[in-house]
């Protein structure tokens, strides 16, 4: 069936260093990845997305990559910042023309000051 | 409204017992997304609503979840004879167009059965 591997599980760094967060999804129609950031207690929301027809995309310090012939994408966070302390979790689109998403078990970043 | 909405935010519930979860999306999505979300644990899909197209019910985990959604607007999931593992947060998630926007994600409801 559709599943979302996500690793690392916890994910610690020193301020400033950079932090990387790997996915592989199972479904080869697959064509909508996005990434969600989770502070505690709060909803998840978008921090950036990429589709099956680019293979990076870019938005300040943060970088997301696709391999479609490896079924592998990736977060790229670039100068971390103790606010970047969250959960994220990889997502991708389910099979079939619906826009359901399937979430990877997600990966909690600690940055120390 | 400006963000989906959901209600209540908080519920305590006895073993048994029923409940039923709202959510209100933002206006003019049409599409509508359950998830279930248990302590430190990932997104569990459950339902999937789009517009009046027949909902995808394949992540229900049981014949005790269900859920309604009329048209474009408010969805409700109700829960019966509630179980000590449906205590969880349940999130929902509205989009412009499917498959083509990212989810905005309500606050969720924080349901624990005692």
């Amino acid at each position: 069936g559709e599943n979302v591997e996500q690793h690392p599980s916890t994910l610690s760094v020193q301020e400033g260093d950079s932090a990387v967060i790997k996915c592989t999804y199972s479904d080869s129609a697959s064509n909508y990845f996005p990434w969600y950031k989770q502070e505690l207690g709060k909803r998840p929301q978008l921090i950036i997305d990429i589709r099956s027809n680019v293979g990076e995309k870019k938005d300040q310090r943060i970088a997301v990559t696709l391999n479609k012939t490896a079924k592998h994408f990736s977060l790229h966070i670039t100068e971390t910042q103790p606010e970047d302390s969250a959960v994220y979790f990889c997502a991708a689109s389910g099979s079939g023309n619906t826009g359901k998403l399937i979430f990877g078990q997600g990966t909690t970043l600690q940055v120390k000051p | 409204g400006a963000g989906v909405s959901q209600s209540p935010s908080n519920k305590v519930t006895e073993k048994g017992k029923d409940v039923e979860l709202r959510c209100d999306p933002i206006s003019g999505h049409t599409a509508l997304y359950w998830y279930r979300q248990r302590l430190g644990q990932g997104l569990e899909f459950l339902i999937y609503f789009q517009g009046n197209s027949a909902p995808d019910k394949s992540g229900l985990p049981s014949d005790r979840f269900s859920a309604e959604r009329t048209g474009e607007s408010v969805s409700t999931l109700t829960i019966q004879r509630t179980q000590q593992e449906d205590s969880a947060v349940y999130l929902c998630a509205s989009s412009p167009v499917s498959q083509d926007y990212g989810y905005t994600f309500g606050s969720g409801t924080r349901l624990t059965v005692v």
